[in-house]
């Protein structure tokens, strides 16, 4: 199993673009959430999906999008990046709300 | 939600136990608490949960006291690649999402 995977690893935007955070998981795991990691804070909770057709906000919801048409992936779209999204994006994946999450290796996005 | 502490930073020697604390001063009833390791250009990976007492498995052991306001990492003879950056994760477990990283204790093993 590859467990969780995303893409890009890294990427630079320009102020205004678009572009989606490609997040895809092999376990079969209902529920998958997408984070941000800044510099001297923990990971902050964007979105979460907790199966296919239902998703909901996290804590740092503005600015991004999640659709979760299959168990398998959940992409996270940004609509018009802006310099505050500069940041770690890791998606994670766990079989149920009671078990660890299962962490990709993240994505770094500068947004200039 | 509940607000987390913990060291920035620590260091240690290799074979030393090594404790780190999280504090969770407004943990509700129904929050667990878990820690997660991480290196550097990769996602955080589990390590240990609990809910209260004492858990403890191959590679670690958490300590939560009676009151839950915080809970303790302990590594038990650390060795270089130990070297990480640890998270507590307060979660609730139940209904919506509700869940606070702490910011990371980085901990520095030396030889």
């Amino acid at each position: 199993n590859a467990g969780v995977t995303q893409t890009p690893k890294f990427q630079v935007l320009k102020t205004g673009q678009s572009m989606t955070l490609q997040c895809a998981q092999d376990m079969n795991h209902e529920y998958m959430s997408w984070y941000r990691q800044d510099p001297g804070m923990g990971l902050r909770l964007i979105h979460y999906s907790v199966g296919a057709g239902i998703t909901d906000q996290g804590e740092v919801p503005n600015g991004y999008n999640v659709s979760r048409s299959t168990t398998e992936d959940f992409p996270l779209r940004l609509l018009s990046a802006a310099p505050s999204q500069t940041s770690v994006y890791f998606c994670a994946s766990r079989r149920d709300q009671q078990m660890p999450l299962h962490f990709g290796n993240g994505t770094r996005l500068t947004v200039t | 939600l509940a607000k987390t502490t913990q060291p920035i930073s620590m260091d240690s020697y290799e074979g030393q136990e090594v404790n780190i604390t999280c504090s969770h001063n407004n943990i509700a009833t129904n929050d667990y608490i878990t820690w997660y390791q991480q290196f550097p250009s990769q996602g955080p990976r589990f390590i240990i949960q609990g809910y209260k007492t004492k858990v403890t498995n191959e590679v670690a052991s958490l300590f939560i006291p009676a009151d839950r306001k915080s809970s303790t990492l302990s590594l038990p003879r650390v060795s270089l690649s130990d070297t990480a950056v640890y998270y507590c994760l307060v979660e609730k477990r139940t209904g919506r999402r509700a869940l606070t990283f702490g910011s990371g204790t980085r901990l520095q093993v030396q030889p």
